[in-house]
């Protein structure tokens, strides 16, 4: 099983600050890394797909990159829609798995 | 409108048994996969469940298996989850999410499981 690390777990920033949240796998994933978006009481939302593709309506201030096992979520400068908690994710064959999650927290 | 809508949660007893059927419109529900994953209060994300668009090839997550059974009806444009033998830890917001290759693209609110006495 491909296990999924995320860090830091908590970014503290400020309206217009740029953050930058990583994901690391125990072993490669190629390219097929996924990121979400999750405000409190909400559905996780996709961001990027496929490592550095912005999903559907997506604002170009989000950009991901990476391969193998490192990986980058950029928000370029946060929103106040922004603060929220996000996730990596993988699939391997069948077995799909999501990283622990970063808070991102105003400062 | 792309759109899956999640129902059948509830407050079940240990030992209970719940069954989740997720509703899709929208889109072609027989031409994709589909997962269940879910939230425990204050948690991360776990999947829990994999079905083919077909329904043929199934997984489980080893957490709900022999436990947990999914299903769809593609006439019917719906997924299911049938939950057996709940546990506390099974106190949740499951939520049934399509899948576009190796990520979920579309994803239901949810809806809530509580096992407690």
């Amino acid at each position: 099983e491909i296990v999924l690390t995320q860090s830091p777990a908590t970014l503290s920033l400020s309206p217009g600050e740029r953050a930058t949240l990583s994901c690391r796998a125990s072993q490669s994933v190629s390219s097929y890394l996924a990121w979400y978006q999750q405000k409190p009481g909400q559905a996780p939302r996709l961001l990027i797909y496929d490592a550095s593709n912005r999903a559907t309506g997506i604002p170009a201030r989000f950009s991901g990159s990476g391969s193998g096992t490192d990986f980058t979520l950029t928000i370029s400068s946060l929103e106040p829609e922004d603060f929220a908690v996000y996730y990596c994710q993988q699939r391997s064959n069948w077995l799909f798995t999501f990283g622990p999650g970063t808070k991102v927290d105003i400062k | 409108e792309v759109q899956l809508v999640e129902s059948g949660g509830g407050l079940v007893q240990p030992g209970g048994s719940l069954r989740l059927s997720c509703a899709a419109s929208g889109f072609t529900f027989s031409s994709y996969e589909m997962n269940w994953v879910r939230q425990a209060p204050g948690k991360g994300l776990e999947w829990v469940s994999y079905i083919s668009s077909s329904g043929s090839t199934i997984y489980y997550a080893d957490s709900v298996k022999g436990r947990f059974t999914i299903s769809r009806d593609n006439a019917k444009n719906s997924l299911y989850l049938q939950m057996n033998s709940l546990r506390a830890e099974d106190t949740a917001v499951y939520y049934c999410a399509k899948v576009r290759g190796s990520h979920m693209d579309v994803w239901g609110k949810g809806t809530t499981v509580t096992v407690s006495s």
